[in-house]
């Protein structure tokens, strides 16, 4: 079965330094990986994704993630945080062999960057 | 284009008591998605759809139906709400109808908050 686990509930950065945002997966296949994250009182927005070749994939408001396949992890990260980053952060798995178009999300990790 | 909406924004039911949520996307999306989101424990799907007239369990579908009539409307029903169903509710749609080859990348609606007294 497929599982996704995002082992830190809050990450805490100072408004310029970098950010990481850990998560690891379990899919029998090779993974479809996806980040998205939720602002306050909003839906999910989608910040990108890996399905397959260049292991570092770039996304929106310069974030980018690293797929590494023998650690089974894919952290998000940014190299310099904005208090605009303040947000809640979902890492999500799908296999792509399973029998329908389902994502399992993470529990979520709470982002702060302090000014 | 609108995307994804849901009805109503915030509701408070007693216990017992039906309702029914309505989401509605304009993305022309096969697969739609009801989730819940409790604080701690992320989203769990409840059910889905991989398109009109089709409706599937996910991994909570106790105390819930849907209906999928139209392909552009999905409707997540509580018969006889209970207290533990009180959460934010998330609708999803995705284009693309799954395999392999399938990136479907899911955009939400904004959620309703509802509340089981």
């Amino acid at each position: 079965a497929q599982s996704v686990a995002q082992p830190e509930d809050q990450v805490n950065v100072a408004e310029g330094n970098p950010l990481t945002v850990k998560c690891t997966y379990s899919v029998s296949g090779n993974p479809y990986l996806f980040w998205y994250v939720q602002y306050p009182n909003r839906g999910l927005q989608f910040l990108l994704k890996y399905i397959t070749g260049d292991n570092l994939v770039k996304g929106s408001y310069g974030f980018e993630a690293e797929f590494n396949k023998s650690q089974t992890s894919f952290h998000l990260k940014k190299p310099s945080a904005l208090v605009s980053d303040s947000a809640l952060y979902f890492c999500a798995v799908r296999d792509p062999y399973s029998s329908a178009s389902k994502i399992i999300f993470g529990s979520g990790t709470r982002l702060s960057i302090r000014p | 284009n609108a995307g994804v909406t849901q009805t109503p924004k915030f509701r408070v039911l007693k216990t017992g008591q039906s309702m029914t949520l309505l989401c509605a996307q304009d993305m022309n999306h096969e697969y739609m998605y009801w989730y819940r989101q409790d604080p701690g424990m992320g989203l769990r799907l409840i059910h889905y759809s991989v398109g009109e007239g089709t409706t599937a369990k996910g991994e909570v579908p106790d105390g819930y139906n849907v209906s999928r009539l139209k392909k552009q409307n999905f409707l997540l029903g509580l018969e006889s709400a209970a207290p533990s169903q009180t959460s934010v509710y998330f609708c999803a749609s995705s284009y693309v109808a799954g395999g392999p080859e399938s990136t479907d990348t899911q955009y939400f609606g904004p959620g309703t908050r509802l509340t089981v007294l």
